[in-house]
């Protein structure tokens, strides 16, 4: 069963605004990854953070992690269009050796 | 970067056909893929995971007679959807796990690996 839970399911903001999703987890973790998927496309790898990390960026793209609420946020600044797509977070659970999806979000940035 | 290629990228059959998808990892060794299923507007479902050169683990309610898994090199892992019927159809995706080092070190921890995820093959059954 899928370990991590998103939210919002749905989010739809104006070009510019910037877009926070949210992503909850269940046991411990080795890792969690962000990932962006364009309608009927592959995933498109975004982030990896490790357990011993807080926070990332990578470009717009900012994500934190806190362990001890088994949660993590992707933020996704000044948004553009191109941006329109479904994210998903995994996470790598400890002695898992695999990714566990959550339910991703669908993201949508009107111009 | 590393890239996984996936073919066909979309497939129509008849019900009772077996059909095949590849997946290569095209310049990175991969020791285990992963394969997916997906559906319209859902989340990505692990089906199996492939170890090269022994039989793939498959997740529970999988039927791993109905998804044939062959891993027989470090660069490809096939599906095989037997007999498919249409509620087989579905978004197929794999996946490889780059080691991070040419020729697949083992000594570097599972969890630090990358997983890259091939393009999908759409399966439509009629």
């Amino acid at each position: 069963s899928q370990q991590g839970e998103e939210d919002p399911q749905a989010l739809s903001i104006q070009e510019g605004e910037n877009a926070t999703m949210n992503c909850s987890y269940k046991t411990s973790i080795n890792n969690l990854q962000w990932y962006r998927q364009n309608s009927g496309r592959g995933l498109v790898h975004l982030i990896l953070i490790r357990s011993n990390e807080r926070e990332k960026h990578s470009g717009r793209l900012r994500v934190t992690l806190d362990t001890s609420k088994k949660s993590s946020s992707l933020l996704i600044t000044a948004s553009r269009a191109a941006d329109t797509a479904s994210y998903f977070c995994a996470t790598d659970a400890q002695g898992a050796q695999k990714l566990v999806f959550g339910q991703g979000t669908r993201l949508t940035i009107n111009p | 970067g590393a890239v996984v290629s996936q073919h066909p990228s979309r497939v129509i059959c008849k019900s009772g056909t077996s059909v095949k998808i590849e997946c290569r990892s095209l310049d990175f060794q991969a020791t285990t893929m992963f394969w997916y299923r997906q559906f319209p507007k859902q989340s990505l479902m692990l089906m199996a995971t492939s170890n090269e050169g022994s039989k793939a683990t498959y997740e529970q309610g999988v039927e791993k007679d109905k998804f044939l898994i062959n891993h027989a090199s470090l660069t490809l892992s096939t599906l095989t959807v037997t007999s498919a019927h249409p509620e087989d159809s579905s978004f197929y995706i794999c996946s490889a796990r780059d080691r991070g080092l040419a020729g697949g070190s083992m000594h570097f921890a599972l969890s630090t690996d990358t997983q890259y995820f091939g393009p999908g093959t759409r399966l439509t059954v009629l």
